[in-house]
């Protein structure tokens, strides 16, 4: 059965502590694996796509990674306006299956 | 580019009643979108996938007949939830890939549904 699995379920930082947030999948055959960030009350918001292993991809203070089990979300000097949700999905057909998320919260 | 959006943001109804949700794509054409359900500190369930021109597909557990989808063109689907009751008070949120590819899909914002 394809899943995912997201750890931890919440993070606390301090602004400028950075830290990783882990993305655990299990699937027939992947043909992507996807990061969100969701913040409260709005939709998914697009931050990366990695599909094969070794692949990385960065974006402001964000850097995804994939291996053949897993993914990881590194934050490097996370600011206040980085706390929201971060989603983890992986596509093993034409449709997304989502993890429970990662709640982010950094403060000041 | 490559954005989503949805109407009404929020309804509130009274049991019994039908809601009508839309998704456009705005600056894209997408073959297919997808509507999602999401509850409160859960992630998002996929509900089912609308086809322009074809009827949808629909996940395991989801009424067809409850919840019925319509994609008449390139840039709009619609999601009716029909003789809403309390327990399907949720926030739905679709989605779209742009066309001939639907490996990164582009979400709406999101649609809350109270019904009372």
């Amino acid at each position: 059965e394809d899943q995912v699995t997201q750890s931890p379920e919440a993070l606390r930082l301090q602004e400028g502590e950075s830290s990783s947030l882990n993305c655990s999948y299990t699937v027939s055959g992947l043909r992507g694996l996807f990061w969100y960030r969701q913040d409260p009350g709005k939709g998914p918001e697009f931050l990366f796509t990695l599909y094969s292993a070794g692949e990385e991809k960065e974006k402001e203070r964000l850097k995804a990674t994939l291996t053949k089990k897993e993914s990881f979300l590194h934050i490097t000097a996370p600011k206040p306006e980085d706390s929201a949700t971060y989603l983890c999905a992986v596509q093993p057909g034409g449709k997304l299956i989502f993890g429970q998320g990662t709640t982010l919260q950094v403060k000041p | 580019g490559a954005v989503v959006s949805q109407h009404p943001s929020w309804v509130i109804c009274k049991s019994g009643t039908s809601v009508k949700i839309e998704c456009r794509s705005l600056d894209f054409q997408a073959t297919t979108m997808f509507w999602y359900r999401q509850f409160p500190k859960q992630s998002l369930m996929l509900m089912a996938t609308s086809n322009e021109g074809s009827k949808a597909t629909y996940e395991q557990g989801v009424e067809k007949d409850k919840f019925l989808i319509n994609h008449a063109s390139l840039t709009l689907s619609t999601l009716t939830v029909t003789s809403a009751h309390p327990e399907d008070s949720s926030f739905y949120i679709c989605s779209a890939g742009l066309e001939g590819k639907t490996d990164t899909q582009y979400f709406g914002p999101g649609t809350r549904l109270t019904v009372l």
